[in-house]
């Protein structure tokens, strides 16, 4: 199974911040990475999928980057409504896996 | 734009079956735009995924839950299913279904879905 290691587990920041969260695989899985956020009690919203590309509808201040085993997902000015949980997931395996989350909070 | 329902008992029996049911709406099963998935999340813990069918009928599902598992498509009504067989209260999650597409893309992500169903394993 592919493991997802994200970090940091958490992170606190002020709005305006620009935020980096790490997301890396445990073998080679080209593109295949997606980011999502979740707010508590909702179900996750897809921000950016094939490492790069961003979901219709998402602002443009989300960016993602990254390939082979090493992704970024930043956040270029925080804003209120980012305050949430953030997940990546390859679908390279045979089983999708997640990585375990980071949360971002205010500072 | 497709729109998920999940519906279902929200309290099941320690080694009973756990059935529930994705209701989709805004696009057709029978498409192949999509495939077919559910994947569940603890409470305060991540996310994991179950499994999947494809409109054809055919499932993936994961390992770690595969002898315990069928997932089934009825396109009469537009929905699928899981069920999850012998739950202990180790499956007490949010569940959600969820679509994954479109199937041109390289590993397609989790692109519409459920708002979740709480299902609660406890006698």
């Amino acid at each position: 199974d592919i493991q997802m290691t994200q970090s940091p587990s958490s992170l606190s920041a002020s709005v305006g911040d620009r935020v980096t969260i790490t997301c890396r695989a445990s073998e080679k899985i080209n593109n295949y990475l997606n980011w999502y956020q979740q707010i508590p009690g909702k179900a996750p919203k897809l921000l950016i999928f094939a490492a790069s590309t961003l979901q219709s509808g998402v602002p443009s201040r989300f960016s993602g980057s990254g390939s082979g085993t090493d992704f970024t997902l930043t956040i270029s000015s925080l804003q209120p409504e980012d305050f949430a949980t953030y997940y990546c997931q390859q679908s390279y395996g045979n089983l999708i896996t997640f990585g375990g989350g980071t949360k971002v909070e205010i500072k | 734009q497709v729109q998920l329902q999940e519906s279902g008992p929200g309290l099941v029996k320690p080694s009973q079956t756990l059935s529930l049911t994705c209701t989709v709406s805004g696009g057709s099963i029978s498409s192949g735009s999509h495939y077919w998935n559910w994947l569940r999340q603890p409470a305060g813990k991540g996310l994991e995924w179950i499994g999947r069918i494809y409109s054809s009928g055919s499932t993936n599902y994961n390992p770690s839950l595969r002898s315990r598992l069928i997932i089934s498509v009825d396109k009469s009504k537009n929905q699928f299913s899981l069920k999850m067989s012998s739950v202990t209260a180790a499956d007490t999650a949010v569940y959600y279904c969820a679509t994954e597409g479109p199937p041109s893309l390289n590993g397609p992500p989790f692109d519409y879905w459920g708002q979740g169903i709480l299902v609660t394993v406890s006698s």
